[in-house]
């Protein structure tokens, strides 16, 4: 089956630019996560969405922003960028069913560079 | 605040040469602790989800076991394909914790041949 999509998986922005970045999830899978990773922190959360609702936030300013669609499609924006933003940007997707396990699958990622 | 802690930061094999990665964590109720393979410029690649203490799972030369504080990833005769970052995370239990990993920084290994 397919896995997670993210697009697009480079790109290039300007310092105060905004940039907006996609994730399908993996086909039945209703929660969506993205994470930053950069060389010196590693993987952080961003946020979390189930049925379009976001249900936890990581520790990052109000400039990270994200939503879900109704087909569980997401998309994150980061207005206002800083050089500090470049990393790469990854999605996940589980189907968040307890009783029948938990497998969080991630994307390929969207490497984000400020200049 | 949950916390993993991975060791060694960085292992060097030679091919054959079996060996185990540290994952040590705290975390007020553990809901499942993930491993995951990172290979440069790609997405981590999910291995393996254990949940409670005693449980093991094994994947090829991959073997994950799980105590109260800590994981362990065994590589039994690796090969220079198993060359990768490692990667441990936990999933705690309760309220919007449920619905996040939270990372340990990886172990670098590389397999010689």
């Amino acid at each position: 089956k397919a896995g997670v999509t993210q697009t697009p998986r480079y790109l290039i922005k300007t310092r105060g630019q905004q940039v907006t970045l996609s994730c399908s999830p993996i086909s039945g899978h209703r929660s969506v996560s993205w994470y930053q990773q950069t060389p010196g922190q590693g993987l952080q959360f961003l946020f979390e969405y189930f049925s379009e609702t976001q249900r936890n936030k990581g520790n990052f300013p109000g400039r990270f922003s994200g939503r879900q669609f109704s087909n569980s499609r997401s998309e994150m924006n980061v207005s206002t960028l800083e050089l500090g933003d470049s990393a790469l940007y990854l999605c996940a997707s589980s189907l968040d069913d307890f009783h029948s396990g938990n497998t969080i699958y991630f994307g390929e990622g969207s490497w984000l560079t400020v200049v | 605040e949950d916390q993993v802690t991975q060791s060694p930061e960085a292992l060097r094999l030679q091919e054959g040469e079996s060996s185990s990665l540290n994952c040590s964590y705290t975390v007020s109720g553990l809901r499942g602790l993930f491993w995951y393979r990172q290979d440069p410029g790609k997405g981590p690649e999910f291995l393996f989800t254990l949940y409670s203490a005693g449980e093991e799972k094994e994947k090829e030369r991959l073997k994950a076991t799980l105590t109260k504080k800590e994981s362990f990833l065994h590589i039994t005769a690796p090969k220079p394909e198993d060359s990768a970052t490692y990667l441990c995370a936990v999933q705690a239990a309760g309220g919007g914790s449920n619905y996040k990993l939270t990372f340990g920084k990886g172990t670098l290994l590389t397999v010689n041949p």
